[in-house]
């Protein structure tokens, strides 16, 4: 089967940095995505590694390391409007979710 | 900028009934998808649609599901016979190409409710 492990709520400051780890168990990997959902509306895509290291896009930073099924998400510079909903994907014949890491930013 | 659309936003149906769904994806993708989110979970993969016919189903996606790609704009899913459980958003998403399905645009969802 297929598994993602994520923790479910992270909170911070604007201006803050936060990283929001995800781990991974699954057959078919291609690769790791990551999308934001702010209050139920449409996943929107962030950032995409298909190899080990980091992607950097911006604010956001995304990290795989493939030998550890393990990748994070890395937000810097925090704003209000970052509040939302972070889901981590494996890539296969299809995107598998993990259960989502919802991120509270406060002034 | 392109985007998907989805029809209609909200939709209730009592329970047996069956609901169709529809989505309009980016006009030059070629990938199609159905997920589901029940309230506060995850986003759950539904099955995926390429070359008028279904590429992978997950478990959920059983005998009471269907999809169609009824011309060559629409992308439909049919829940033939409603049950409380499948009150969900549906989204929809397309890709371009099977080489950035790790980048799918989603539509604004359907939210189903079954009474």
């Amino acid at each position: 089967g297929q598994s993602l492990e994520q923790p479910s709520e992270v909170t911070a400051v604007e201006g803050a940095i936060v990283q929001i780890n995800c781990t991974y168990q699954t057959s078919g990997f291609y690769g790791l995505s990551w999308y934001q959902q702010h209050d139920g509306g449409a996943p929107t895509f962030l950032s995409y590694n298909a190899l080990d290291g980091l992607e950097e896009t911006g604010r956001f930073s995304s990290f795989l390391s493939r030998s550890d099924s393990y990748g994070y998400l890395l937000l810097q510079e925090l704003q209000m409007k970052d509040s939302a909903s972070y889901f981590c994907a494996v890539v296969g014949t299809a995107l598998i979710f993990g259960k989502g890491t919802t991120l509270s930013v406060s002034s | 900028e392109p985007e998907v659309t989805q029809t209609p936003s909200h939709q209730v149906t009592q329970m047996g009934q069956e609901v169709i769904l529809r989505c309009v994806p980016i006009s030059n993708h070629l990938y199609f998808y159905w997920y589901r989110q029940i309230l506060g979970q995850k986003v759950e993969f539904l099955v995926s649609f390429y070359n008028n016919e279904i590429s992978e189903k997950s478990e959920i996606f059983d005998d009471q599901f269907s999809v169609e790609r009824p011309d060559g704009s629409n992308f439909t899913l049919k829940i033939r016979s409603t049950k409380l459980e499948d009150s969900a958003m549906y989204f929809c998403a397309s890709s371009d190409s099977s080489d950035s399905s790790y980048e799918q645009y989603f539509g604004p969802g359907t939210r189903l409710t079954v009474t």
